[in-house]
Parts: structure tokens; sequence; C-alpha cells
């Protein structure tokens, strides 16, 4: 079955301690996203990959990195969580730029909860 | 950068009645504007998309038009279900050419049985 999983689901930490929250598709899509999702404000970007070893920012990086070491995998790293990282997080994934290839994929959510 | 605003923020109909969200976009160079549906505890789901060298696309009881001089998108949905009832994004890709997804702020649709 074609799907982008996230793990873990949920997560609750204290600020300062790193962590992990990973992300991978099995459509070989070159185009890979983690997005955030709190209320009144929709899904905003966080960083993006148009392909292996090739990352961007996104509208709200800061606190945040990524890697993009194989083309499945897309791990969204907080090296030292605050309580305003406290939110819902979607990996996304799509074939790449333009035609169908704009089409995103979600993964079902990451709840990211920093006390 | 592009800028997606969506009303309303809430939106509740009876059964059966059609429900209708609007979003504007800024950036003129923008060309594809998918619509998402996204469940409780669920990532979001594609239902529709429109690019735009269309004006309207329909698909059984979902339709989205776009005005591309107004530069405005709507989603029209009729004879709605309960199982209509879900939190519905709207999305523009930036004229960036980085196949940046900018989103609406959502609409909570409720369908009242």
């Amino acid at each position: 079955e074609a799907q982008v999983t996230q793990n873990p689901r949920y997560l609750i930490t204290v600020t300062g301690k790193k962590l992990t929250v990973t992300c991978s598709q099995n459509m070989n899509h070159e185009y890979m996203s983690w997005y955030r999702q709190d209320p009144g404000l929709g899904l905003r970007q966080i960083y993006y990959s148009m392909n292996v070893e090739v990352t961007d920012k996104g509208d709200v990086p800061e606190g945040y990195k990524v890697s993009r070491k194989e083309k499945r995998n897309f791990p969204l790293i907080l090296e030292s969580p605050s309580p305003n990282q406290t939110s819902l997080y979607f990996c996304a994934s799509s074939l790449g730029r333009g035609g169908r290839g704009y089409e995103q994929y979600f993964g079902p959510g990451t709840r990211l909860t920093v006390t | 950068g592009e800028n997606v605003e969506q009303h309303p923020s809430t939106l509740s109909v009876q059964e059966g009645d059609s429900a209708v969200i609007k979003c504007t976009y800024s950036d003129s160079a923008s060309n594809y504007f998918p619509w998402y549906k996204q469940e409780l505890g669920k990532g979001p789901q594609l239902i529709i998309d429109i690019r735009s060298n269309v004006g309207e696309k329909k698909d059984q009881r979902i339709a989205v038009t776009l005005n591309k001089t107004a530069k405005h998108f709507s989603l029209h949905i009729t004879e709605t279900q309960p199982e209509d009832s879900a939190v519905y994004f709207c999305a523009a890709i930036g004229g960036d050419n980085t196949g940046k997804l900018i989103f609406g702020q959502g609409t909570t649709l409720q369908v009242k049985p």
C-alpha cells in the first residue's frame, strides 16, 4: 500500500531534550516536506527536500533540522525542543514539481507536547 | 510570497444542503490549487484539485471553481452527508517554483443529520 508513515504518533517530552520524528514513504517520491499544524494557522511548512541531499527552509524553520540521506526517509530533528514547538506535525511527499507531481500525500501526523 | 486566505473558519449545514468554502490567493503566478479534507486524528487527504488552465472541475458531489482574474477559488459540496464533516483546507502552489504548498487556515464543516 502506497503510504507515508511517521513515528512516533504521540510524544510528550521536556524542554531541551533532543528528539527525532521519523518519516518514510514507499512511493519513490522525490519531494518531501514537513509541516506543523496549529489552530487558526492552517499548515505551515517547516522544511522541504527536492531530492537526496537537497533540503531547504520553509516558512517556519527555526528550531528544526532535517536530513535527506535516502530518498524514502526524511527525519525531523528538534535539537533543543521548547514549549512553542508543541504542535501537530505532518510529513508529506510528492513526485516532484509540475503536473501530477504537485499532489502531496500526507502521513498520519505526530502530536508533540513539550513541557 | 504567496498568501492564501480561507473563509469561513466554521460552517454548519443541515444534511442534504450545499456547502461552499472560499479561498483567495495573492501570487498571480500560482497555477495549482488543491483541496484537502482532514478527518479527526488523520492527515490531510487530497479530495480535488484544479489547475490554472481550467475554470471548473467536478467529481461527483464536490466541485471546485477558479477565477484567475479575481484570484479566488471555491469548493462546493452538494447533498452534504454527515461523513462530510471534517476540516477542509485549500492551498496554492507558490510561484517560486519550489513546489511549496501554501495552505489556507482551514474550515471546520459540520453536517447535522
